[in-house]
C-alpha cells in the first residue's frame, strides 16, 4: 500500500512553454501533498505544501505565480511550471501524507519524480 | 525555519565495516526525524525514523540515535554491504513539513 505516482516521469520542453506534472496517491487519500525540487547531487528542497481544497503554502523564495499548484481532489495534486526556462530544469518530486486516513500522520510517501529539461 | 545540516557529504567504507552519518537541526519544535535512502534517479525510501520522545531505535543493521538537548541525531549502519551504497538524507519534521539535510553519498567497497 501507500503508493504515489507521478506523471510524466520525464519531460523536455522549449523555453517559454508551460509544463504540468501530476502527483497521485493510488491507494490512499492524501489531504496534504508536498512538492520538492532536487538538483543533481543535492538535497530535496521543499517548494510548497499543497492542501486539498485550499491554496498551497509556498516556501520562502518560491514564486507562486511561476509554480502553480492545484490540489483539486484527495488523490491528485498538480504542479504547473509556467513559462519554463533552462534554470527550471530539475528533478521534481512529490510526496503525500496519508494523514488520519491511514498510516502515521508523520509519514510521507514519495513519488518517483519527474525530470524536467527545458531547452 | 528549520535548518538541517548533515555530515559527511561523502563516505566510503569497506564492506563489513560500520558507517555513521550525523545531522543537526536548529528548531527545538522538530519532533520527528526520518532517514531516507535514495538511489540514483529514484524516489527516496524511508529506512528508519525516530520521534522526539525516544532516544534510540534499531532495525536489524540500522540504528538511529537522537539527542534532543544537543539537537543532533545520527544514523548507524553496521556490517555494511555493497547494496547499501546510495545517498542518505536525514530530515527534521515540524508538523507535517520535512526539512532535509544535504545528503551523504555512501559507497561500500567490496
Amino acid at each position: 500500500g501507500a503508493v504515489v505516482s507521478q506523471h510524466p516521469s520525464w519531460v523536455i520542453c522549449k523555453s517559454g512553454t508551460s509544463v504540468k506534472i501530476e502527483c497521485r496517491s493510488l491507494d490512499f487519500q492524501a489531504t496534504t501533498m508536498f512538492w520538492y525540487r532536487q538538483f543533481p547531487k543535492q538535497s530535496l528542497m521543499l517548494m510548497a505544501t499543497s492542501n486539498e481544497g485550499s491554496k498551497a503554502t509556498y516556501e520562502q523564495g518560491v514564486e507562486k505565480d511561476k509554480f502553480l499548484i492545484n490540489h483539486a481532489s484527495l488523490t491528485l495534486s498538480t504542479l504547473t511550471v509556467t513559462s519554463a526556462h533552462p534554470e527550471d530544469s530539475s528533478f521534481y518530486i512529490c510526496s503525500a501524507d496519508p494523514g488520519t486516513s491511514g498510516g502515521s500522520t508523520d509519514t510521507q510517501y514519495f513519488g518517483p519524480g519527474t525530470r524536467l529539461t527545458v531547452l | 525555519g528549520e535548518n538541517v545540516e548533515q555530515h559527511p557529504s561523502t563516505l566510503s567504507v569497506q564492506e563489513g565495516d560500520s558507517a555513521v552519518i550525523k545531522c543537526t537541526y536548529s528548531d527545538s519544535a522538530s519532533n520527528y526525524f526520518p532517514w531516507y535512502k535514495q538511489e540514483l534517479g529514484k524516489r527516496p525510501q524511508l529506512i528508519i525514523d525516530i520521534r522526539s520522545n525516544v532516544g534510540e531505535k534499531k532495525d536489524q543493521r540500522i540504528a538511529v540515535t537522537l539527542n534532543k538537548t544537543a539537537k543532533h541525531f545520527s544514523l548507524h549502519i553496521t556490517e555494511t554491504q555493497p547494496e547499501d551504497s546510495a545517498v542518505y538524507f536525514c530530515a527534521a519534521s515540524i508538523g507535517n513539513q520535512f526539512y532535509f539535510g544535504t545528503g551523504t553519498s555512501l559507497t561500500v567497497i567490496p
